[in-house]
């Protein structure tokens, strides 16, 4: 199975701030998706990224709060842009092996905290 | 579009109980069933997973799942709980075909007493 490392693990920001979180997959994965975890819920699918082209977002996420990149297939990117404390969650960055068959491998995640 | 429900929200056993935790899906369609666990201070990890053939799968550490597809339901099952298990556990679709997204089901936080 695949390793998906995150950085940052955790990180406290102001108000009105940007955050870029990097995933690193230790192999090519097909598929790549962002989710965020809020305390006490389930996982919510943020986007789909797609490599070299835009991500493919979910209802209520939009481009401009959450920019991402995925320039090859090890490597994503999620920006959250100017951050609220609503914005306070866990993000997690998973990833599916070749032959999509909807099996996902995670990253320990990065907890936000919007002070 | 698909969503997962899980009907119970905080479980606590005793360790030898026996253990089943309630998923139904809303999808028309042929999906692919996943149910995630995830343990205290590590990340979400397969704990099994259903695409065709039998209904009742298998998966790491005794736990099995039943797909019962005329009641939209993929239930999980361990005859005999331990303290170990005590985790989150996350039941999951994706539509086969339709898309590739994994949808998740709120989740059920398991404590096993020792």
């Amino acid at each position: 199975s695949a390793v998906i490392s995150q950085k940052p693990s955790r990180d406290i920001c102001q108000r009105g701030t940007s955050l870029t979180i990097q995933c690193q997959v230790d192999s090519q994965v097909t598929m790549m998706f962002w989710y965020r975890q809020q305390p006490g819920q389930s996982l919510t699918l943020i986007a789909t990224a797609n490599q070299g082209s835009e991500a493919t977002y979910e209802s209520g996420f939009v481009i401009d709060k959450f920019p991402i990149s995925r320039p090859n297939l090890t490597f994503s990117t999620l920006t959250v842009s100017n951050m609220s404390p609503e914005d306070s969650s866990i993000y997690l960055c998973s990833g599916g092996a070749g032959g999509w068959n909807g099996e996902l491998f995670f990253g320990e995640g990065s907890r936000l905290t919007v002070l | 579009a698909q969503s997962v429900s899980q009907h119970n929200h905080h479980v606590i056993l005793s360790e030898a109980a026996s253990l089943e935790l309630g998923c139904n899906y809303s999808y028309g369609g042929t999906v692919n069933l996943f149910w995630y666990v995830q343990y205290p201070g590590q990340h979400l990890q397969l704990l099994l997973k259903y695409f065709s053939g039998d209904p009742l799968v298998k998966g790491i550490k005794g736990f099995e799942a039943e797909f019962i597809k005329s009641k939209f339901s993929f239930n999980l099952r361990k005859p005999s709980v331990q303290w170990s298990d005590t985790a989150e556990y996350f039941c999951a679709v994706n539509a086969q075909g339709r898309d590739d997204k994994i949808i998740f089901g709120k989740g059920t936080r398991l404590h096993i007493l020792p």
